[in-house]
């Protein structure tokens, strides 16, 4: 079985540029969460989405927003880059809101 | 605020030699706990939940324990493809959203 995919796995941007990242759950997950990993340091939430709605919002600034789509699938943006966001993204799906969280591989993100 | 504490932030330790990692945490109310194995550079993959003190799970040479103020992830006769950062996690305790709070992980080493 297909785990969960993340695309791009890598990506440069530049101070101020805006970025959107792509998460796949596993088949038959209908919440996805994102969070954000730098280097030396555990996962920190950003969002949950379920069935379509935002669930939750970690402590992060208004540039960071995120959606889900009918086919339970999901973007992160994240407008007016700071060198501050270049980090390792990362989406978990799981069966329901409040089961256990699969994670992808992850986007590496580097901010110039 | 719920708050995961690892320790030791490092550890080194020679093919064969068994030892324990220790993850505190602070919440009300514990959801599970959670212990996730990250490779440099991906998405952590998870290893157990645990849900009430005096439970246990294994799987090949890990075993996880939990009480009502820490878990233990002990690895008996470790092999270098052990090496890996290992992060617990919990559930916040409150609210509609089931997000994770990691704690920063323990950079596990295993020399042959």
């Amino acid at each position: 079985d297909a785990g969960v995919t993340q695309s791009p796995t890598h990506l440069i941007k530049t101070r101020g540029q805006h970025v959107t990242l792509r998460c796949s759950p596993i088949s038959g997950h209908k919440s996805v969460s994102w969070y954000q990993q730098v280097l030396g340091q555990g996962p920190q939430f950003i969002f949950q989405y379920y069935e379509k709605e935002e669930r939750g919002r970690g402590n992060f600034p208004d540039r960071f927003s995120a959606r889900q789509f009918p086919n339970y699938s999901s973007e992160l943006n994240v407008n007016a880059l700071l060198l501050g966001d270049s980090a390792l993204y990362l989406c978990a799906s799981s069966v329901g809101q409040g089961e256990t969280q699969y994670f992808g591989p992850g986007t590496r993100l580097l901010v110039l | 605020e719920d708050q995961v504490t690892q320790s030791p932030e490092a550890l080194r330790l020679q093919e064969g030699e068994s030892s324990s990692l220790n993850c505190s945490y602070t919440v009300s109310g514990l959801r599970g706990l959670f212990w996730y194995r990250q490779d440099p550079g991906k998405g952590p993959e998870f290893l157990f939940t645990l849900y009430s003190a005096g439970e246990e799970k294994e799987k090949e040479r890990l075993k996880a324990t939990l009480t009502k103020k820490e878990s233990f992830l002990h690895i008996t006769a470790p092999k270098p493809e052990d090496s890996a950062t290992y992060h617990c996690a919990v559930p916040n305790s409150g609210g509609s959203n089931y997000k994770l709070t990691f704690g920063k992980g323990t950079l596990l080493t295993v020399n042959p």
